[in-house]
């Protein structure tokens, strides 16, 4: 089955404690991205990658580190958590074409995260 | 910049009742304009989409029509039920010559379908 897989689904952490949450996605996608959303300001892009070790900021992107060693795998690190953090993530990824301004993203199931 | 406007809601109709959600966008570009759902407890789904003016997306009775001279598109089904109830994003992608498949969210509208 395709899909974008999310690990953990839900985390509560304290400030300051090193996380990462893991996205994988199985249709060899080349290009990968993360959002979060909160409440009243929908998704907003934190970070994406258009292939492997090529990453580039998003719109919200302090306070988060990205990797993408491998084409299937775009994990999200953050390396001091603070409360501003919390927030529902998502990781969505599409074919990447040069010739195509739009393909199609799938998003993972989303990862709840509380900083405490 | 992109920016995506959208009816925030809550928005709470009969089954059975006619649905119409409003969306209204900017974009530098020739935007490709998308209708995501969000059931309660899952991640976000294509609903429909419409890559260039006067396309007409529609998919499980919903459908949006991208109207370039209105910058609009609103999303409408003729019958909701209860299955229905989710919270929809109106979102726009540009590319604008460059290399981010970036969507830009609406706010998110919240549907509830009552029986």
């Amino acid at each position: 089955e395709a899909q974008v897989t999310q690990n953990p689904r839900y985390l509560i952490t304290v400030t300051g404690k090193k996380l990462t949450v893991t996205c994988s996605q199985n249709m060899n996608h080349e290009y990968m991205s993360w959002y979060r959303q909160d409440p009243g300001l929908g998704l907003r892009q934190i970070y994406y990658s258009m292939n492997v070790e090529v990453t580039d900021k998003g719109d919200v992107p302090e306070g988060y580190k990205v990797s993408r060693k491998e084409k299937r795998n775009f994990p999200l690190i953050l390396e001091s958590p603070s409360p501003n953090q919390t927030s529902l993530y998502f990781c969505a990824s599409s074919l990447y074409s040069v010739s195509s301004s739009y393909n199609e993203q799938f998003f993972g199931p989303g990862t709840r995260l509380t900083v405490l | 910049g992109n920016s995506v406007t959208q009816m925030e809601g809550p928005v709470t109709l009969s089954e059975e009742a006619f649905l119409t959600i409003n969306c209204t966008y900017t974009a530098t570009g020739y935007p490709s304009l998308f209708w995501y759902v969000q059931y309660p407890g899952e991640g976000l789904q294509l609903l429909l989409k419409a890559t260039k003016a006067d396309d007409k997306g529609s998919n499980k009775g919903f459908e949006a029509t991208y109207r370039k001279e209105t910058t609009s598109f609103h999303l409408e089904k003729g019958s909701v039920q209860v299955s229905d109830s989710a919270v929809y994003f109106c979102a726009l992608s540009d590319l604008g010559g460059g290399s981010n498949y970036k969507l830009t969210f609406g706010k998110g509208t919240l549907l509830t379908v009552n029986p």
